[in-house]
């Protein structure tokens, strides 16, 4: 089992459409967690990071935790051609490791 | 502000040869770390540095090192290239808030190809 696990997509939307984005995790201790958004040959750039149980918003992007099932989620309103990309999922798993641990990342395609 | 800066943005190796990836972290940013990103993969923990102290090691062989210096810039260094070390090279610079609390900032990468 991978320790963090993100279906590689594509994931088709309409523009305009709610794109929601899901991650699992295996370890219980993560603490932290991240979405990174990577346009093709870009490095990846930062979104949201969430530590506490329920929905973070930030604008038109939503994280959601649940620590209890160990998942992740992010929500995209109003979904843009501009936000088609690779999304990557991020856990920082413990205080004392100080590494993150990615996804093979989600490939949202969002059509005009 | 001046985002984390990376050099060189390409380089191309041969097999066998000596490489060394350098990045400087965001302003008044006291760690850096490593990732090596393969195509269509996620990136790949390989080293973390805090105040000069290495505080994090990834699964990676001993031919792959890193330091940090006074200014908190670091490189990589990698020895004896593999075919399979072509990758993107992403470093990553964060401000420790507290324990558990860091978030991280990627640079433009360091492409590397090894023929």
């Amino acid at each position: 089992q991978k320790e963090v696990e993100q279906n590689s997509g594509p994931l088709s939307v309409p523009e305009g459409a709610i794109a929601s984005l899901n991650c699992t995790y295996s370890d219980r201790v993560s603490q932290s967690f991240f979405w990174y958004r990577q346009y093709s040959g870009k490095s990846p750039e930062l979104i949201m990071s969430i530590y506490s149980n329920g929905d973070k918003e930030d604008g038109r992007f939503t994280a959601q935790l649940n620590k209890a099932s160990q998942y992740v989620s992010l929500l995209i309103r109003d979904s843009q051609p501009s936000d088609s990309a690779t999304y990557l999922c991020a856990v920082n798993k413990d205080s004392g490791t100080y590494k993150y641990i990615f996804g093979t990342g989600t490939r949202l395609k969002v059509l005009a | 502000d001046a985002g984390v800066t990376q050099s060189p943005t390409h380089l191309i190796k041969t097999r066998g040869q000596q490489v060394t990836l350098r990045c400087s972290p965001i302003s008044g940013h006291k760690s850096v770390s490593w990732y090596q990103q393969v195509l269509g993969q996620g990136p790949q923990f390989i080293f973390q540095y805090y105040e000069k102290e290495e505080r994090g090691r990834g699964n990676f062989p001993d031919r792959f090192s890193a330091r940090q210096f006074p200014n908190y810039s670091s490189e990589l260094n990698v020895n004896a290239l593999l075919l399979g070390d072509s990758a993107l090279y992403l470093c990553a610079s964060s401000f420790v808030r507290g324990v558990g609390v860091e978030t991280q900032y990627f640079g433009p990468g360091t492409r590397l190809l090894v023929l």
